[in-house]
Parts: structure tokens; sequence; C-alpha cells
């Protein structure tokens, strides 16, 4: 069973510019979640899709982050414009969530961003 | 008072110690429990679900205590390849959803 992809690994980038990060999550989950984890820290959950609907974005920056998941299959995350606190490993997950429970969430390996 | 809390470490073991971490939780209506495990630079992968009663999976066993808040994990006989993060993680009920707290891990080094 393929597991969640997503693209790119690594990003450097300099304050002020523009970043996407993409992830496709295993096929029939319909719940999809983007965290960011800074080094040494837990992962925070930034946004949680339910198909392609909002269940949670109470933590995403929204001046700066924005999500989308249009077809409720994979999803896009943007920075515009990043700051030197962004850089942190983005993280995407999905999960089949049946039971509201959380059970069998799995990551994809995610996306290491720097801000110069 | 943090959501969840453990204490970060790092725990330095050697081979075939006997190792234990705690997690304290702060929200009595906590609906399930989770060991993530973390290797460096990796993304975390589930370890084991903490069910009221107790769970063992070879050498790893969780527990938990409602009364307390708590949740352990116990590994027994450590292996090299123990060494990660561990991270406590909590399903909590907010308004109508539910979302995970997650501990900022505890840090094992299993020595030679």
């Amino acid at each position: 069973e393929a597991g969640v992809a997503q693209s790119p690994r690594y990003k450097i980038i300099e304050k002020r510019q523009s970043v996407a990060f993409w992830c496709n999550p295993i096929s029939g989950h319909a719940t999809l979640y983007w965290y960011q984890q800074i080094l040494g820290q837990g992962p925070k959950l930034l946004i949680q899709f339910q198909n392609n609907g909002v269940v949670d974005d109470s933590q995403l920056p929204k001046d700066r982050f924005s999500a989308e998941r249009l077809k409720g299959v994979d999803s896009t995350l943007k920075i515009q414009p990043a700051k030197l606190e962004d850089s942190a490993v983005y993280l995407c997950a999905s999960s089949l969530d049946l039971s509201g429970l959380f059970e069998n969430m799995f990551f994809g390996s995610g996306t290491q961003l720097s801000v110069l | 008072r943090k959501e969840v809390e453990q204490d970060p470490g790092p725990f330095n073991v050697p081979e075939g110690a006997t190792v234990a971490f705690n997690c304290t939780y702060s929200n009595s209506a906590s609906q399930s429990f989770f060991w993530y495990r973390q290797d460096c630079r990796k993304e975390p992968k589930l370890l084991m679900s903490v069910y009221s009663s107790g769970n063992e999976d070879g050498r790893f066993t969780a527990q938990l205590n409602r009364a307390s808040q708590y949740i352990s994990l116990l590994i027994r006989d450590s292996k090299l390849s123990d060494s990660a993060t561990y991270l406590c993680v909590v399903n909590i009920r907010a308004g109508n959803n539910r979302k995970l707290i997650w501990g900022l891990g505890t840090s094992l080094a299993v020595n030679p």
C-alpha cells in the first residue's frame, strides 16, 4: 500500500518569498492533516480536512498560510510571505478516522523548510 | 499547566535495560491515547494505542491511569534500535470536534 506522499523533500527560501507544499494522502483516507514541527518540539496541527471541508484551522496563521483540498484528495499548503520563524518540517498525515478517535493515522516524510 | 507533558530527557540507558516514560495530561475528557516514535529527521510513526486495560506488544507495554491522568510506556530489554524520540499523544474533545494534543517528546538513547 502506498504511503502519504509529500513534495518537495527540502526547500530553502528567503524571507518574504512564497512557498507551496503538496501532499497526496493514502487512497481512501478522508481525513488529511497538515502539521508544523519545529526542531525539538512535537507536531503542531495547522489544519485538518475531512474530505474537502475544513474541520479545524484554529492554529493556522491565516494572514500568511493557506491550504486547500479542492477535490477531497490531494492538498497544498502555501506560505506567503514566509518569515524566519516558519523554518520547520511540514508534515502531512492522513487517516480513515471512521471512529473519530484518530486511529490509523499515517504521516508523510515531510518537507523541511529553511527560511533565510 | 500544559495539556500534555512529558519529561524531555534525554534518557541514556545501556542495552538490555528497562526504561519507562510517563506522560501526564490535563483534560479529564480525553478519549484516546497514543505513543508515537520519531527517529531523527523522520516522520512520527504510531508505536501503540493505549487502552484502558493496558496493552503489551513484545517488549513494549503501555498503561493508562485515568484517575491520575497519566499514561506510561515501558520498554524492556532495550535495543540500540530503540533510540528515538517518543511522543505522547492525547485525543480530547474540543466542542463538537476532537483534536490531538502532542507532547514535546522524550528522547531515548540506548548505548552499547
